[in-house]
């Protein structure tokens, strides 16, 4: 089975640096990927690793550890704008779809 | 380059009542994903298709639920009988070739289901 845990509610200050945990457990591992969505909109991806380290795409870092079944995103120079659910979710081999954790609401306060 | 179009954006049925969602993904992507979103859960896969074949239902309620897409590209996802747990946002998705290497999937507006 798969399991995703991450926290539900995250609150952070504009222009600051948060980090968004996500720990898993899955039988079968293809890759973590990071969406972003909005509220009443639909989820954009964000990131992807499928290998142990950092990957840094602007304003946004994703870092994975398979052995500790482990990533983070991490989001520096917080805009407004940035307030949303982040979506923590592991590829599983086979029929390669994706599984998703609850999310972490931020809100982005002034 | 037009994303996964759904329709309707917006249902209030009764309980017991039947529904139905459409969906159009982006061209050429072979794989197509209905999930669904429960307010304030991360969302579900119901079912997987790759091109016009089944990939995975194993999470798709049989009993009342059905999808079919019809040469490989528009997919409709059926409830009938609805139950009021159904509440929730209908995305579909579609990916390029299934979700291998780091191709993602894309998201459309969603369906947002209200039972009665």
């Amino acid at each position: 089975g798969q399991n995703i845990d991450q926290p539900t509610e995250m609150t952070a200050t504009e222009g600051a640096i948060v980090q968004i945990n996500c720990t898993y457990q899955t039988s079968g591992f293809n890759g973590l990927f990071w969406y972003q969505q909005h509220a009443g909109e639909a989820p954009t991806f964000l990131s992807y690793n499928v290998l142990d380290g950092l990957e840094e795409k602007g304003r946004f870092s994703s870092f994975l550890s398979r052995s500790k079944g482990y990533s983070y995103l991490l989001l520096k120079e917080l805009q407004m704008k940035d307030s949303a659910s982040y979506l923590c979710a592991v590829r599983r081999t086979g029929a390669n779809n994706l599984f998703f954790g609850t999310g972490t609401r931020l809100t982005v306060i002034p | 380059e037009a994303g996964v179009a759904q329709s309707p954006r917006y249902k209030i049925i009764e309980k017991r009542q039947s529904v139905a969602f459409w969906c159009n993904p982006i061209s050429g992507h072979a794989t197509l994903y209905w999930y669904q979103q429960i307010l304030g859960q991360g969302p579900k896969l119901l079912i997987q298709f790759q091109n016009n074949g089944v990939v995975d239902d194993s999470q798709l309620p049989k009993d009342r639920f059905s999808a079919e897409r019809l040469k490989g590209v528009d997919s409709t996802l059926k409830i009938q009988p609805a139950k009021l747990e159904d509440s929730a946002v209908y995305l579909c998705a579609s990916s390029l070739d299934g979700g291998a290497g780091n191709t993602e999937a894309f998201f459309g507006q969603g369906t947002r289901l209200t039972v009665v």
